[in-house]
Formats: structure tokens, sequence, C-alpha cells
């Protein structure tokens, strides 16, 4: 079945403690996403990969890294996690590098900054 | 900075009637103009684009309109079913210089049986 998964889905964690949420897709997809949604802001692109080992910063990076070693996968790390990335997390992958085509979002991760 | 923004924030009509939502972006670069459905505790789906060469498109009961002169492009859904009910984005891509999305703040439909 074609999707976009990440894993975990929930997380609750504390200041300062480094993560890893994972995203992986299974469609050959080229450009992949991360964004974060927080009540009333809609959805924020953090940062985007256009192709293996091409990544860039979007709307708010700050806080966050990520990596695109293999196509499939796109993890997003927070080195030192703050209680303003409390947020719910969507991965999301698209089969042009330039992005202009339907975006897949994953199930999403709810992370809880203590 | 550049941003796209989208009204109302929220939206209730009555089961049947029309639904119109708004987004303005500000960057003229914005040739891509997507709009995705988030259902309550799901994933945002995509229901319809526009690209900047196209004035409107209709997918049945969803149609978007694009103005590039106003910088503007709305989404028309009619005979709205309860199962409209739902939250709903528009994007504007790319930025300028850039492969990056910028998201309006969402609208929350509420279609009342």
């Amino acid at each position: 079945e074609a999707q976009v998964t990440q894993n975990p889905r929930y997380l609750i964690t504390v200041t300062g403690k480094k993560l890893t949420v994972t995203c992986s897709q299974n469609m050959n997809h080229e450009y992949m996403s991360w964004y974060r949604q927080d009540p009333g802001l809609g959805l924020r692109q953090i940062y985007y990969s256009m192709n293996v080992e091409v990544t860039d910063k979007g709307d708010v990076p700050e806080g966050y890294k990520v990596s695109r070693k293999e196509k499939r996968n796109f993890p997003l790390i927070l080195e030192s996690p703050s209680p303003n990335q409390t947020s719910l997390y969507f991965c999301a992958s698209s089969f042009s590098s330039g992005g202009t085509d339907t975006q897949y979002f994953g199930p999403g991760t709810r992370l809880t900054v203590l | 900075g550049e941003n796209v923004e989208q009204h109302p924030s929220t939206l209730s009509v009555q089961e049947g009637d029309s639904a119109v939502i708004k987004c303005t972006y500000s960057d003229s670069a914005s040739n891509y103009f997507p709009w995705y459905k988030q259902e309550l505790g799901k994933r945002p789906q995509l229901i319809i684009d526009i690209r900047s060469n196209v004035g409107e498109k209709k997918d049945q009961r969803i149609a978007v309109t694009l103005n590039k002169t106003a910088k503007h492009f709305s989404l028309h859904i009619t005979e709205t079913q309860p199962e409209d009910s739902a939250v709903y984005f528009c994007a504007a891509y790319p930025l300028a210089g850039t492969y990056k999305y910028i998201f309006g703040t969402g609208t929350r439909l509420k279609v009342l049986a």
C-alpha cells in the first residue's frame, strides 16, 4: 500500500532530551517535507527536501534538523527540545522534486515537551 | 514576510447551501495553489489544486478560482453535505527563490443538517 509513515505517533518527553521522529514513504517520491500544526497557525513548513542530500529551511526551522540520506526516509531531529516545540507534526511527500503536485501526508506525531 | 491570508476562520452553512473560502497570497512568484481538507483527528488530504495558467478548475461539487492580478484564490463547495465538515487549508507555492510552501491558517467549516 502506498503510504507515508511516521514514528512515533505520540511522544511525551522532557526539555533537552534529544529525539528523532522518523518519516518514510514507499512511493519513490522526490520531494519530502516536515510541517508543524498549531491551533490558529495552520500548517507551517519546518524543512523540505527536493532530493537525496538536498534539504532547505522552511518557515520555522529553528530548533530542528533533518537529513535525507536515502530517498525514502526523512527524519526530523530535535537536538534539545523545548516546550514551545510541543505540537502536532506531519511529514509529507510528493512525486516531483519541484513539489508542484499532491502532497501525501503521514498520520502525524503528537509531541509534548515538558 | 510573505504569507497567505485565509478567510473566514470559521464558517457555518446549512446542508445544501454553498460555502466559499478565500485566500490571498503576497508572493507573485507563486504558481501552484492547492487546497487540503483535514477531518477531525486525521491528516490533511488534497481535494483540489490550480496552477497559475488556469483561471478556474472544477471537480464535481468543488471548484477553485484564481485571480492572479489580485493575488487571490477561492474554494467553492456547492450542495454542502455533513461530510464536508472539516478544516480546509489553502496554500501557495513556491515562495520566490525557494521550494517552500506557505499555508493559510485554515477555515473550520460546519455543515448543519
